[in-house]
């Protein structure tokens, strides 16, 4: 069965950055898209972009260009998110989504607190 | 960016009633939009796609409809384990973008 197995909650610091990870199991890795989504407390979900494993193509939101950093490593079926120059705005939980538009399906979520 | 509006926010219902979420665009976005369920401890699992085709394995009580700007989410008959978060999400136009949610509750 298809799982996105992501990374454990991280508390960071402000002007930090972080790198989060969300590992693909039960489908062929490079044959589909992964999205990064954003969850704040009370807010709405936010796209964050998506990156296309087998070229390493990459799409962001521009909300979040210069702020996250979409990566992947084939050999070990793990797409990355690094997060940079960390505010408290960036706490939330974030959530990797197989495919660029249509997200089937969804890791349990990773929470960032970014907090001094 | 298209902007969901999602209604209502909260829903209090009761176990067997029949529910409709709506979903509003700010314009047309031909039929591109999809119903997810978020569970307290996050899990979030995708519903319906391409308004109304039921996600494999997910219940027949749950239904999806819409045109245009005007999209909904019905419940036929509330079960314990549908009261959740509730977001639709639209695919039309880049960048894809969520409604605010709704939260159904318990009555």
């Amino acid at each position: 069965q298809v799982q996105l197995q992501q990374s454990g909650a991280e508390l960071t610091k402000p002007g930090s950055s972080v790198k989060i990870s969300c590992k693909a199991s039960g489908y062929t890795f490079t044959s589909y898209d992964i999205s990064w989504i954003k969850q704040r407390p009370g807010q709405a979900l936010e796209w964050i972009g998506a990156i296309n494993p087998g070229s390493g193509g990459t799409g962001y939101n521009e909300k979040f260009k210069g702020k996250a950093t979409l990566t992947v490593d084939k050999s070990s079926s793990t797409a990355f998110m690094q997060l940079s120059s960390l505010t408290p705005e960036d706490t939330a939980v974030y959530y990797c989504a197989r495919g660029w538009d249509y997200f089937d399906y969804w890791g349990q979520g990773v929470m960032v607190t970014v907090s001094s | 960016d298209i902007q969901l509006t999602q209604s209502p926010s909260t829903l209090p219902a009761s176990l067997g009633e029949r529910v409709t979420i709506s979903c509003r665009a700010s314009q047309s976005i031909s039929n591109s939009l999809n119903w997810y369920q978020q569970k307290p401890d996050g899990t979030v699992k995708r519903l319906i796609y391409s308004t109304s085709t039921l996600e494999s394995g997910v219940p027949s009580r749950f239904s999806g409809s819409g045109s245009g700007t005007d999209y909904s989410l019905s419940i036929s008959s509330l079960e314990s384990e549908d009261f959740a978060m509730y977001y639709c999400l639209q695919y039309a136009t880049y960048p894809q973008t969520f409604g605010g949610g709704t939260k159904l509750e318990l009555k």
